[in-house]
């Protein structure tokens, strides 16, 4: 069974640090990834998707991921990180079924 | 936690017809979100739909071809109206839950439309 985990509930990490958040996914073939951010009481935004190819993916807002087929693994990275960017980030796995999401990571950014 | 039963799971249409989709939330939740999700590609936002005031469309959606409802903090229905096989997607209810320790989204299991 499709399965997502992001094993950080909450990270807080200083204005201008660098920022990795952890997904870790479970799918039988070859997975569509997303990441996505979300503000309190707004919809999802996307930040960046893998679908197959270059293995590194470029998103808005400076975002990055790496897809890593060995460790099953899509993390998200930020070199700096801006106080803009405190949301909610959730990872997802999926192709042509519903989306699979994992529970969430909250960021919070400090001065 | 919330828990979400959607229905129709899947169903198959004919074009120039509609089809309404239901979702029931657990508990009461403030804001609803509706979701197409198109063969093998992401999320997109239909529209956010709360209890007693209109919902709010994202670009690229009106409410003409997609009528919410949202009668309660419990219930909502989204209706994909006047069909067309280009309609032929996943779509999904979400609600945000912040009360409980960890979860804060939560899904809907999904409807599978295709449109003939």
């Amino acid at each position: 069974a499709q399965s997502v985990t992001q094993p950080d509930i909450h990270i807080t990490v200083s204005e201008g640090a660098s920022l990795e958040l952890r997904c870790n996914y479970s799918y039988g073939a070859t997975p569509y990834l997303f990441w996505y951010v979300q503000s309190p009481g707004q919809g999802l935004q996307l930040l960046l998707k893998y679908f197959s190819g270059d293995t590194l993916v470029q998103g808005i807002k400076g975002f990055e991921a790496e897809f890593k087929r060995s460790q099953s693994s899509f993390n998200l990275r930020k070199p700096s990180v801006h106080w803009s960017d405190a949301a909610e980030y959730f990872c997802a796995v999926g192709g042509n079924t519903p989306l699979v999401f994992g529970k969430g990571t909250r960021l919070s950014v400090i001065a | 936690s919330a828990v979400i039963s959607q229905k129709p799971s899947r169903d198959i249409c004919q074009r120039g017809t509609s089809l309404t989709i239901q979702c029931q939330v657990d508990s009461q939740v403030t804001m609803m979100f509706w979701y197409r999700q198109q063969p093998g590609q992401s999320l997109t936002l239909i529209a956010t739909a709360n209890q007693g005031s209109e919902a709010t469309y994202e670009s690229g959606f009106v409410i003409d071809k997609f009528p919410i409802s949202r009668p309660n903090l419990t219930f909502s229905t989204l209706t994909v109206s006047n069909l067309s096989p280009e309609d032929s997607s996943i779509y999904l209810c979400s609600v945000e839950d912040r009360t409980g320790p960890v979860e804060k989204l939560f899904f809907g299991s999904g409807t599978q439309l295709s449109v003939l």
